[in-house]
C-alpha cells in the first residue's frame, strides 16, 4: 500500500520557468509535511516544511501549498535554476517522527 | 559545524559476509535514525532511536539487521548474512528533540556480490 504518491516522476524546465510537484497521502495522522532535496551522492537536506494550520508557506523561491481536505500538498519552485536540478521527495510525517517518502521526482532545468 | 557523517561511504561484501556500519550524529541531537534507500526509490524508514533507547522497528529490519547507540551517541547498524537485495545507500539522519526537521548523513553505499 502506497501511502504517499508523488507526481511527477520527471520533470523538464527551462530556466527561469515555474517546476510543480505534487504530494497526495493518505495518512490523515501525518501532521508535518516537509519536501527534501537530493543531489547525488549526497544525503537528503530539508528544502521547506509546512504544518496543516496554513495553507501556504513560501521562502524565497519556493512555496508550499497545502490541501488539507483533499490530503494534497505540492511544492512551487519560481524562477528555476540548473542548480535546482536534483530529486525532490515529499515526506509527510506523523507523530512517530517517522518520514514517509514518496518515490522522487527528478527535476532538470535546462540553460 | 560538523553534520551527520556515516562510516565507510561504499562497501563492498560478498553475500553471507556481515558488515556493520557506523553514524554520527550532530552533537546534541537525542534522537537518531535509520533509512535504506534503493536506486531510484525514496528513503524507506528502518529504525529510531531517542538516546540510547530504540523505540521504534520497521518490519522491513529482518532478524539479520540490528542497531545499537548504547551511549545515545553513535550507532551502529549491523547486516548478518548478507544478501544481494541488501544492497542499497543506507542514511543516518538525526534530529533535537522538540523539533521536526531530520539532518541527513552522506549514506553508505553498500553493494553485495
Amino acid at each position: 500500500q502506497q501511502q504517499v504518491k508523488q507526481s511527477p516522476q520527471s520533470l523538464i524546465v527551462q530556466k527561469g520557468g515555474i517546476s510543480i510537484i505534487n504530494c497526495a497521502y493518505e495518512n490523515t495522522a501525518f501532521d508535518y509535511f516537509p519536501w527534501y532535496q537530493q543531489f547525488p551522492g549526497k544525503g537528503p537536506a530539508l528544502l521547506i516544511a509546512i504544518r496543516p494550520d496554513v495553507s501556504e508557506k513560501k521562502e524565497g523561491r519556493f512555496t508550499i501549498s497545502f490541501n488539507k481536505s483533499a490530503k494534497q500538498f505540492s511544492l512551487h519552485i519560481m524562477d528555476s535554476q540548473p542548480g535546482d536540478s536534483a530529486t525532490y521527495f515529499c515526506a509527510p510525517e506523523g507523530s512517530n517522527y517517522k518520514l514517509t517518502f514518496g518515490k522522487g521526482t527528478l527535476l532538470t532545468v535546462n540553460p | 559545524d560538523t553534520g551527520v557523517s556515516q562510516n565507510p561511504r561504499h562497501k563492498i561484501t560478498k553475500r553471507g559476509q556481515n558488515v556493520t556500519f557506523r553514524c554520527d550524529p550532530i552533537s546534541e541531537h537525542n534522537r537518531l535514525y535509520w533509512y535504506r534507500q534503493t536506486l531510484g526509490q525514496g528513503p524507506e524508514f528502518l529504525t529510531y532511536f531517542q538516546n540510547e533507547a530504540q523505540l521504534e522497528k520497521s518490519r522491513l529490519l529482518s532478524d539479520r539487521f540490528s542497531a545499537e547507540r548504547p551511549k545515545g551517541s553513535f550507532s551502529t547498524l549491523e547486516i548478518q548474512r548478507t544478501e544481494q537485495g541488501d544492497s542499497a545507500m543506507y542514511l543516518c539522519a538525526s534530529s533535537k528533540q522538540g523539533t521536526d526537521t531530520q539532518y541527513f548523513g552522506p549514506g553508505t553505499r553498500l553493494t553485495v556480490l
